[in-house]
């Protein structure tokens, strides 16, 4: 199994441009979730799903849009990028059924906007 | 408002030596589960270790325990016999509810650096 992975690994913008990140499980969990991490401060949730069709926002969800067409994916939309966003991003999937019901975490994307 | 905090920024630890890191919480909710993550310096996140609200006994993982003093809300990380390759930042995070019917959603401290010396 992948666990949980996430593309592209690196990624440098320009203020007010676009872009998609893609995060994908195969261990067919039904929670997925998208945090960034700036220095010094821990995760912070962006936009959570708890199954296919659904999202809900997090603790920052400005500027950022999601969506769980597939059960296994999870994309992470930037509309118009800004300085402010520049951060790694990290993509979770949980079970909801187990026993610690733990988030595996994805490798995270480094997202430089200039 | 559930939060989590880490007070200690850094922390240097001697190689074979225990090592204790500190998390305190505060939520409203009576049911809950505390977790604890492992960053190296690649950055992936490792699951370490976890407790639940109700649990009598304080979790183990192999060299991993949590100290869980429910009363005084802290839910510390220790880390016996330290070895190199447990110098990274740790993370103490917390879930709200418990069952089926939560989120799954966490609500992480700032983190602790951990270097353990040879």
């Amino acid at each position: 199994n992948a666990g949980v992975t996430q593309t592209p690994k690196f990624r440098v913008l320009k203020t007010g441009q676009s872009m998609t990140l893609l995060c994908a499980q195969d261990m067919n969990h039904e929670y997925m979730y998208w945090y960034r991490q700036d220095p010094g401060m821990g995760l912070r949730l962006i936009h959570y799903s708890v199954g296919e069709g659904t999202t809900a926002k997090g603790e920052v969800p400005d500027g950022y849009n999601v969506s769980r067409l597939k059960k296994q994916n999870f994309l992470l939309g930037l509309e118009s990028a800004a300085p402010s966003q520049t951060s790694v991003y990290f993509c979770a999937s949980s079970s909801h059924s187990g026993t610690y019901n733990e988030q595996f975490f994805g490798p995270g994307t480094r997202l430089t906007v200039l | 408002a559930q939060k989590i905090t880490q007070t200690q920024p850094g922390m240097f630890v001697q190689e074979k030596e225990a090592v204790t890191l500190d998390c305190t919480y505060d939520t409203s909710d009576p049911s809950y589960g505390l977790f604890w993550y492992k960053q190296p310096s690649s950055g992936e996140m490792i699951f370490l270790i976890y407790q639940g609200s109700y649990d009598q006994q304080n979790a183990t993982e192999g060299r991993y325990s949590l100290n869980f003093q429910k009363a005084r809300k802290s839910a510390n990380l220790v880390i016996s016999a330290s070895q190199l390759g447990d110098s990274a930042m740790y993370f103490c995070a917390m879930r709200e509810g418990l069952g089926s019917s939560n989120t799954g959603k966490l609500i992480f401290g700032q983190g602790t650096t951990l270097q353990v010396k040879p």
